[in-house]
Order: C-alpha cells, then structure tokens, then sequence
C-alpha cells in the first residue's frame, strides 16, 4: 500500500527547535516529489515547499524560506520539516504530500497530519 | 492567489453544487487540482489538470474552466459529500491554494 506516515503530534514553547517526519512506503521514495502543506487552525491549505530526495533538489516558497528546513533521508524513506525557532504562530497541522507523477504538483498521497501547538 | 466562492454553499443532498475558483493571473497550462478535506482528515486529490479526475472519484464530480476561472460540479449531492473543497493551482511558482469553500447542509 502506498503512503505516508507521519510523526506525532509535538507541544513547544516559543523558540524551541523541532523536527517533524513522514515516512514513505509502497513506492520508490527516490522517484517522487515530496511536499510539505501547513494548516492553520480553522484555515485553508498552505505549500510550504518541496523535496526530491534523489538529489535533495529542494523548492521552498518564498513565504517560508529562510523559517523552515526541508530535508530528506534516502536511505530511510523519510522526508522532514524542522524549525530552528519556533513562533506561536507556527501552531498548525502540518501534512506531507506525495504528487501524482515526478512532473506535477497535484498531490494525491497525503500523510495523516502532525498537529504542532507552539505556547508558552 | 487564489480566490473561491463562495465561502459557503448551504445545499441539499441531490442538488447540484456550483464551486468557483479565480485566479489573479493565468494559471499554466490550465494546472489546476481540487480536494475534498473533511474534519480531521487529510485532503484528498479529486481533480488534476482542471477537468481529469483523481483515481477512484466517482463521476458526479467534475472539473472545468481554463486560463483564470475554474470550476468544480458536483451534481448530485450525496450526504458524504458535505465538506470542504480547496483548490490549488500548480502550473505557476510556487503552487498556491483558494482559502477553500464549505459545502454543508441546508
């Protein structure tokens, strides 16, 4: 079965780092995209980046270069998100996502969703 | 960015839902995908490339629309169907998605 298994919901405080993971399986981790999708509580869906992690090619979008690290492990089958400091306003559910082919960034294989809640 | 309406649809199961999706600046080559999200779950790829449907969505939905207006139908409402629906496009840089329409119950 293909999919994508995600680490466990995190509490932090304001400024703590964190390392998020999704864990591929049923496909050939290194021929795919990974993607990384943020949502706010109560909102709608944000891209955040993207990973292929045959060559560690990653794309961020500009709203969150520079805030968020995107990394893969080819050797595991794990894509991952990490915040060196992180804001309240990082409180979200964060999915990984794979898309239908290595050419397009419709997403049909989505994680479960990893609930982070920054507060202090 | 992607602007949908309406923000919320109140319907009946049977009728037809009329989903809208605008964008500030052609999309290319008309990639623009649909997803169904509903509480506490991950969304789910209904359609690609603005009018082909993902594998295993049944044919009620359907996808339409080039250049900066897109569509999503739904044509007859069936009570699994009462959800939230985004959609994103990915033929610009970076992809971006609506703020998403609610289809609930009247």
């Amino acid at each position: 079965e293909v999919q994508l298994v995600q680490s466990g919901a995190e509490v932090k405080k304001p400024g703590e780092s964190l390392n998020i993971s999704c864990k591929a399986s049923g496909f050939r981790f290194t021929n795919y995209w990974i993607g990384w999708v943020r949502q706010m509580p109560g909102k709608g869906l944000e891209y955040l980046g993207i990973i292929f992690p045959y060559d560690s090619d990653t794309r961020y979008s500009p709203s969150f270069r520079g805030h968020i690290t995107i990394s893969a492990d080819k050797t595991i089958n794990t894509a991952y998100l990490q915040w060196n400091s992180l804001k309240a306003s990082d409180t979200a559910i964060y999915y990984c996502a794979r898309p239908l082919t290595v050419s397009s960034k419709a997403f049909d294989i989505w994680g479960q969703g990893t609930v982070v809640t920054v507060s202090s | 960015v992607l602007t949908q309406s309406p923000g919320t649809l109140s319907l009946s199961p049977g009728e037809r839902a009329t989903l809208s999706c605008r964008a500030s600046q052609s999309v290319s080559v008309n990639y623009v995908a649909w997803y169904q999200q509903k509480p506490g779950q991950a969304p789910r790829l209904l359609i690609y490339g603005a009018s082909s449907r993902a594998t295993g969505i049944p044919d009620r939905f359907s996808g339409s629309g080039s250049g900066t207006d897109f569509t999503l139908t739904i044509s007859r409402l069936e009570p699994e169907d009462f959800a939230v629906y985004h959609c994103q496009q990915y033929g610009n840089s970076p992809p971006t998605f609506g703020q998403g329409t609610k289809v609930d119950l009247k």
